[in-house]
């Protein structure tokens, strides 16, 4: 079966780290394109960072300089390390593969929420 | 930045009606437009890709149309299952998101 499970939330304060993991099954994630997304409580989705299966990646200025994805080609599962959090950090985080060329979102996993709080 | 905006922002509707939902981008975006359906507690859900291609799995009742800045995802005849929020998705120019259209029972 072709999944993603997320796994790496929590409660952090603000200028915490954490980093998040996302291990797939059924399918490779170093050959296909990764993203992460977001989803604040009560709010629409934000896209935060894309791997490409080249290795190039990619941030929305929101989390620039801050956040980093990568993967571990041997675990076959994805991160994002969150650095300097703020509280407008706080929402739940999906991992999704990308069908690639149109960077549509074709498999999600359920989400871990990262809550950013003193 | 590619500016999305979703109207309307909600809509009440019965079983069996014709729904459309459009997704307008700020400026054009040829056919990089994706269409997602979400429900409370779950992950969105990819229903139309490209515009107008369907992804597989999803009901025919669900279609989308449209390019360059003006998009239009139609659900011909709405099912209990269909009450969700709708967004939409551009990836011409990095990836947004519309605010969504929540879509619930009259």
């Amino acid at each position: 079966e072709v999944q993603l499970v997320e796994s790496g939330g929590g409660l952090i304060q603000p200028g915490g780290s954490l980093r998040l993991s996302c291990a797939a099954s059924g399918f490779t994630v170093s050959s296909n394109y990764m993203s992460w997304v977001r989803q604040a409580p009560g709010k629409g989705l934000e896209w935060v960072s894309v791997i490409y299966s080249g290795g190039s990646t990619y941030y929305a200025d929101s989390v620039k300089g801050r956040f980093t994805i990568s993967r571990d080609n041997s675990k076959n599962t994805l991160y994002l390390q969150m650095n300097s959090l703020r509280a407008e950090d706080t929402a739940v985080y999906y991992c999704a593969r990308d069908l690639g060329g149109y960077n549509a979102f074709d498999i999600w996993g359920q989400g871990t929420m990262v809550t950013v709080s003193s | 930045d590619i500016q999305m905006t979703q109207s309307p922002s909600s809509l009440s509707a019965s079983v069996g009606d014709r729904v459309t939902i459009t997704c307008r981008a700020s400026q054009s975006i040829s056919s990089y437009l994706n269409w997602y359906q979400q429900k409370p507690g779950k992950a969105p859900k990819l229903l139309i890709y490209a515009a107008s291609s369907l992804q597989s799995g999803v009901p025919s009742r669900f279609s989308g149309s449209g390019s360059g800045t003006d998009f239009t995802l139609t659900i011909s005849s709405l099912q209990p299952e269909d009450f969700a929020t709708y967004y939409c998705q551009q990836s011409y120019s990095a990836i947004t998101f519309g605010p969504g259209t929540k879509v619930d029972i009259k």
